[in-house]
C-alpha cells in the first residue's frame, strides 16, 4: 500500500525562480497537510486541506507561497519567487480525519529544497 | 512562540540503558499527544500516542507518560537499541476545536552509543 508520495525529492533552484512541489496523499485520506522543517523552527504547519478545501493557511509565511488541491489525490505547494531563506525540507502528510483523536498523520519522505 | 517545546536538541545514551525524552506544552487545550520518529532523509513516522484522559501508554519498549498538571510528557525507551538513533518529535493536538493539524516541537536527536 503506497504511502504519501512527494516529488521532487530534491530541488536546487536559483533565487527568483518558481518552485512547485507535488504531493499524492494516501488513498481514502481526506485531510492533507504541508509542513516545513528547518533547523531553527523545527516542523511548522504551513497549510492544511480537508476534503480538498483549504481550512487553515495561517502558517503560510508570505504571499509568495500558495497551495492548491484540485482533487482528492493531488496537491501542490508553489513558491514564486523563491528566496534563499525558503531552503528547507517540505513535507506533505495526510490523515483519515484529523478531528478523531485516534487518527495520526502519515508523512511523505519530503522534498529537499535549496535556493541559491 | 513555541507551544510545544523540546528543550534538549540532542541526547546520548548507552545501548541497553533507558532513554528519556522530554516535552513541555503551553496550550491547555491540547488533549492528544504523539511522538514521531525521524530517520535522516525520511519523513517522520508515528511512534506512540496518548490521550489526555490517560497518564501512561505503553507499547513494547516505548512508554509515554503524561503529567497534565505540569503540562509535561516524556517518552521512555527501554532498553535502548542502536536502531533507536533518530530525531524524535513531540506533537500535540486540540481535538475539540481550534486549529487542526499537529503542533510539533523542534525535535530531540537521540544517539544510542554501543
Amino acid at each position: 500500500d503506497a504511502g504519501v508520495i512527494q516529488s521532487p525529492r530534491h530541488e536546487v533552484t536559483e533565487m527568483g525562480q518558481e518552485v512547485t512541489l507535488r504531493c499524492k496523499p494516501i488513498s481514502g485520506h481526506n485531510s492533507l497537510f504541508w509542513y516545513r522543517q528547518t533547523m531553527m523552527r523545527g516542523l511548522e504547519l504551513l497549510i492544511y486541506f480537508n476534503n480538498n478545501v483549504p481550512i487553515d493557511d495561517s502558517g503560510m509565511p508570505e504571499d509568495r507561497f500558495s497551495a492548491k488541491m484540485p482533487n482528492a489525490s493531488f496537491s501542490t505547494l508553489k513558491i514564486q519567487p523563491s528566496e534563499p531563506r525558503d531552503s528547507a525540507v517540505y513535507f506533505c502528510a495526510s490523515s483519515a480525519g484529523i478531528r478523531l483523536p485516534g487518527n495520526t498523520i502519515y508523512f511523505g519522505e519530503g522534498s529537499w529544497l535549496t535556493v541559491v | 512562540d513555541q507551544q510545544v517545546k523540546q528543550n534538549s536538541p540532542s541526547l546520548s545514551v548507552q545501548e541497553g540503558r533507558i532513554s528519556i525524552l522530554n516535552c513541555d506544552y503551553t496550550n491547555s487545550m491540547f488533549d492528544y499527544f504523539l511522538w514521531y520518529k525521524k530517520y535522516p532523509a525520511e519523513g517522520p513516522t508515528f511512534l506512540i500516542s496518548i490521550s489526555s484522559i490517560k497518564d501512561k501508554n505503553e507499547d513494547g519498549r516505548f512508554t509515554v507518560f503524561l503529567n497534565k498538571s505540569a503540562k509535561h510528557l516524556s517518552l521512555h525507551i527501554v532498553p535502548s537499541q542502536p536502531g533507536d538513533s533518530a530525531v524524535y518529535f513531540c506533537a500535540a493536538k486540540d481535538s475539540g476545536g481550534g486549529a487542526d493539524g499537529l503542533t510539533f516541537g523542534k525535535g530531540t536527536h537521540l544517539i544510542i552509543q554501543p
